[in-house]
């Protein structure tokens, strides 16, 4: 069935690197890539997405790449903060059977001062 | 944050009694979506709606069933709970079938 992986588990930087956190999906036909935020306690927040027929897509210190051919996309923070550190799930809406998106299992994003 | 609530927050319920949650936006989007989240798993759909009285099963829609008979409220049952129902459930709404925008969540026990 469709399926998306995510990498790493768990990565902690040290305030004003970057992070970077990878996502490879199955189903060739998915259109849509959001990335969304979850802080403790409270709902994943749409951060950043991109579609099909983009290449990369930019939001201040966050970015987004999407290789279609590769079937990878990638979360890119720049000059990291401490209110970075949150969990961060990547997703794929698939074209095929209706509108369902495909979550990865997210990734526990440190950020030490 | 958009206009979504989650009713209850928080519950503890009985295995093999009927727990039913719900969803409230004051968006007047189409779509609406439950999603159960698990440590490891991510967020995993259980069923969504594309209009009133119009729904459709996601990946793990077995013992759950939902109703929507307004376009502002999307009920979640779960008819005869089960342990492995313990779980964090999320609504979600959207206006298209892409941007979807979460609710507070729900934290549901069974015991």
């Amino acid at each position: 069935g469709e399926n998306v992986e995510q990498h790493p588990s768990t990565l902690s930087v040290q305030e004003g690197d970057s992070a970077v956190i990878k996502c490879t999906y199955s189903d060739s036909a998915s259109n849509y890539f959001p990335w969304y935020k979850q802080e403790l306690g409270k709902g994943p927040q749409l951060i950043i997405d991109i579609r099909s027929n983009v290449g990369e897509k930019k939001d201040q210190r966050i970015a987004v790449t999407l290789n279609k051919t590769a079937k990878h996309f990638s979360l890119h923070i720049t000059e990291t903060q401490p209110e970075d550190s949150a969990v961060y799930f990547c997703a794929a809406r698939i074209n095929t059977g209706g509108f369902k998106t495909i979550f990865g299992a997210g990734t526990r994003l440190f950020v030490k001062a | 944050d958009a206009g979504i609530t989650q009713s209850p927050r928080h519950k503890v319920t009985e295995t093999g009694t009927p727990v039913t949650l719900r969803c409230h936006q004051t968006e007047n989007h189409r779509y609406m979506y439950w999603y159960r989240q698990d440590p490891g798993h991510g967020l995993r759909l259980i069923h969504y709606s594309y209009g009133v009285k119009d729904t459709d099963k996601g990946e793990v829609s077995d013992g759950y069933s939902v109703s929507r008979s307004k376009t502002e409220d999307f009920l979640l049952t779960l008819e005869s709970a089960t342990s492995s129902q313990t779980s964090v459930y999320f609504c979600a709404i959207s206006g298209t079938s892409y941007e979807q925008y979460f609710g507070p969540g729900t934290r549901l026990t069974v015991t």
